[in-house]
């Protein structure tokens, strides 16, 4: 039972242009979400994260967006870089201060110079 | 600051066997969680601890056991492996800061089960 996906295994963008990465939960308890960026022979770092309170959050160069009447999310990075290259997570969680996250299945991120 | 330290980094073990796996959290933050990642099932909760007691657990059988020591460092063991075994088990630590928690990641340590 995945009850977060993303349903794009891979991406591929050119640099300087828009990266949208989705996912979608099934879950209606989970109320914190997370985006999380994995190097390979590196754990994961987290990005951004949003409150089901919000729609909206931005840092930098990357935004999350957040529907939760369709349970959807999606993680905007402009401009794309090389250096964002990489494999994201997005995850969700029933309470922003809890440590059980339930992850997606990650998104291959290529960004071509 | 140093980051999560997990060790070993790489280990080769023979079904049957067990294995124990360490991890040593960021300065200060008193909660460690362990993940597994498999190609076919992706990152899975396996277990939380806080102040050396287990709060939360995923669904794993019970081969799959942690525990937390007095300095916050963690160890998870896994007793008789078994192929499907063979991951990537990440180790993470956190503080709740305004409410909210962030996972700092380890490098992780990558069991090969034969």
């Amino acid at each position: 039972d995945q009850q977060v996906k993303q349903n794009s295994p891979s991406l591929s963008v050119q640099e300087g242009r828009i990266s949208i990465l989705n996912c979608d939960y099934t879950n209606s308890m989970f109320d914190y979400f997370l985006w999380y960026k994995k190097y390979p022979a590196e754990g994961p770092t987290f990005l951004i994260s949003i409150s089901s309170i919000k729609d909206k959050n931005e840092d930098g160069r990357f935004t999350v967006f957040l529907n939760k009447s369709a349970k959807h999310l999606s993680l905007h990075i402009v401009p794309s870089q090389p250096g964002d290259s990489a494999v994201y997570f997005c995850a969700a969680s029933k309470s922003a201060a809890g440590n059980k996250l339930t992850f997606g299945g990650g998104t291959r991120v290529l960004v071509k110079p | 600051k140093a980051g999560v330290t997990q060790t070993p980094r790489y280990l080769i073990k023979t079904r049957g066997q067990q294995v124990t796996l360490s991890c040593s959290p960021i300065s200060g933050h008193r909660s460690v969680s362990w993940y597994q990642q498999t190609p076919g099932q992706g990152l899975q909760f396996l277990f939380e601890y806080f102040s050396e007691t287990q709060r939360n657990k995923g669904n794993f059988p019970g081969r799959f056991s942690g525990r937390q020591f007095s300095n916050s460092r963690s160890e998870m063991n896994v007793s008789t492996l078994e192929l499907g075994d063979s991951a990537l088990y990440l180790c993470a630590s956190s503080v709740v800061l305004e409410g909210a928690n962030v996972l700092t990641f380890g490098a992780g340590s990558r069991l090969t089960v034969l």
